[in-house]
């Protein structure tokens, strides 16, 4: 298995929809990241969960609701979603993470590619 | 404020040119790290390289080379000799207290 799955790869959703993004780490990390890459922008980080606990959430509007259950899985719900929400989310992993602090690598999902119609 | 800019945004060679990746961070801090992550069009980012901001040294790995200038706040990567399996998005990234990722640049390597 790879470190980092995310599951769907593909999704489709009109605004009205409720769903929910998964990611599962197998790499044993204690940190999790939620990143949000536009076109021609530069990754930006919604939310990181450390030991299972929210650490950041940077000013995402509140039709994002992620949830960490434990430390291997990372959910990101959605529900009325705005045309501009369209983007690639993606997950990633990491040891001995926090908002501040933290020197290791990320390792990253393949992401799910979301399209709001 | 932008803290890493990448002020190239895409780059095209012909296989087997050498190409240099731009990287330019912003920090107030004298502890830090800076990183290099590669994007392919399967959507992962792949580590590349954690540098120390206490680490000038330059490293070689394989065909990849990373020249880090503490003076003029710059980390730029090399790729010798690029081959197309190379063509991606790579991003340019800085922890001080909080990760940032620059914009990314496209390179793509033609056969």
């Amino acid at each position: 298995e790879t470190g980092v799955t995310q599951t769907p790869r593909h999704l489709v959703m009109g605004m009205t929809n409720k769903k929910s993004l998964k990611c599962e780490q197998h790499l044993g990390h204690n940190a999790m990241y939620w990143y949000k890459q536009s076109a021609k922008k530069p990754l930006e980080l919604m939310f990181v969960y450390s030991l299972e606990e929210r650490v950041e959430n940077n000013s995402v509007p509140s039709r994002f609701s992620p949830e960490c259950p434990n430390s291997s899985h990372l959910f990101l719900h959605l529900h009325t979603l705005q045309p501009e929400d369209s983007a690639l989310y993606l997950c990633a992993s990491s040891q001995d993470g926090s908002s501040g602090g933290f020197t290791g690598e990320l390792f990253f999902g393949e992401g799910s590619r979301l399209t709001v119609l | 404020a932008q803290k890493v800019t990448q002020a190239q945004t895409e780059i095209s060679v012909v296989e087997k040119e050498d190409v240099t990746l731009d990287c330019v961070y912003e920090t107030r801090d004298t502890t830090y790290y800076l990183f290099w992550y590669k994007q392919p069009p399967s959507g992962e980012l792949v580590f590349l390289i954690r540098r120390n901001s206490f680490d000038e040294q330059n490293e070689i790995s394989g065909r990849y080379s990373w020249n880090f200038q503490k003076s003029t706040s710059s980390f730029n990567f090399t790729i010798t000799a690029s081959q197309v399996v190379d063509s991606a998005v790579y991003f340019c990234a800085l922890n001080d207290y909080k990760l940032s990722f620059g914009a990314g640049t496209t390179v793509t390597v033609r056969a």
